[in-house]
């Protein structure tokens, strides 16, 4: 089993549209989460972070975390074209430990 | 404040050629990642550096392969010999100390092509 999960996609949305991006992982000890988004052809850019249960914002990304699900999202609303990107799923238990990625989910939003 | 440095950029060698990439870390972070992505394997970590001192070095695929931090500043990922298979993208991530975890910085990675 791997440490992270996610849906490689494609996932398409209409521009306007919310889109959902998805991430399990398996080591209930893991305390910190990250979502990167990764242009083609350039390197991962964080967009967020979570550590505690429930909703995060900032601007039109939302992170969800239910530790007890071992589930961690990303809702990215009103989507632009120039959301389209690969977007990773990190997971890591505590400073100074290795950050487990997922395999990342491609997302392209339709104009 | 500049970001993570890589070089270089891109690199182009004959199998069986030695390979040295580069990293200089943002000042002041701790922590230190080598990574390899691949269409294929994704995204894959090679080694990592706590306070210049390497904490797990269990994704370092074989003895070709050796990293070094010889201070807060500069790690060195070496190849020797290279062969094609080694193609890929490079990342060097660096580490921010947080309340919780770390946060990691990319650097801008470097294409590394074996012929």
């Amino acid at each position: 089993q791997k440490e992270v999960e996610q849906n490689s996609g494609p996932l398409s949305v209409p521009e306007g549209a919310i889109a959902s991006l998805n991430c399990t992982y398996s080591d209930r000890g893991s305390q910190s989460f990250f979502w990167y988004r990764q242009y083609s052809g350039k390197s991962p850019e964080l967009i967020m972070s979570i550590y505690s249960n429930g909703d995060k914002e900032d601007g039109r990304f939302t992170a969800q975390l239910n530790k007890a699900s071992q589930y961690v999202s990303l809702l990215i609303r009103d989507s632009q074209p120039s959301d389209s990107a690969t977007y990773l799923c990190a997971v890591t238990r505590y400073t100074g430990n290795q950050f487990y990625f997922g395999t990342g989910t491609s997302l392209t939003v339709i104009p | 404040d500049a970001g993570v440095i890589q070089s270089p950029r891109h690199e182009v060698t004959e199998m069986g050629q030695e390979v040295t990439l580069r990293c200089k870390p943002i000042s002041g972070h701790n922590s230190l990642f080598w990574y390899r992505q691949t269409m294929m394997r994704g995204l894959e970590l090679l080694i990592y550096f706590n306070n210049n001192v390497p904490i797990d070095d269990s994704g370092m695929p074989e003895d070709r392969f050796s990293a070094k931090m010889p201070n807060a500043s500069f790690s060195t990922l070496k190849i020797q010999p290279s062969e094609p298979r080694d193609s890929a993208v490079y990342f060097c991530a660096s580490g921010h100390p947080g309340e919780v975890a770390d946060t990691q910085y990319f650097g801008p990675g470097t294409r590394l092509t074996v012929l």
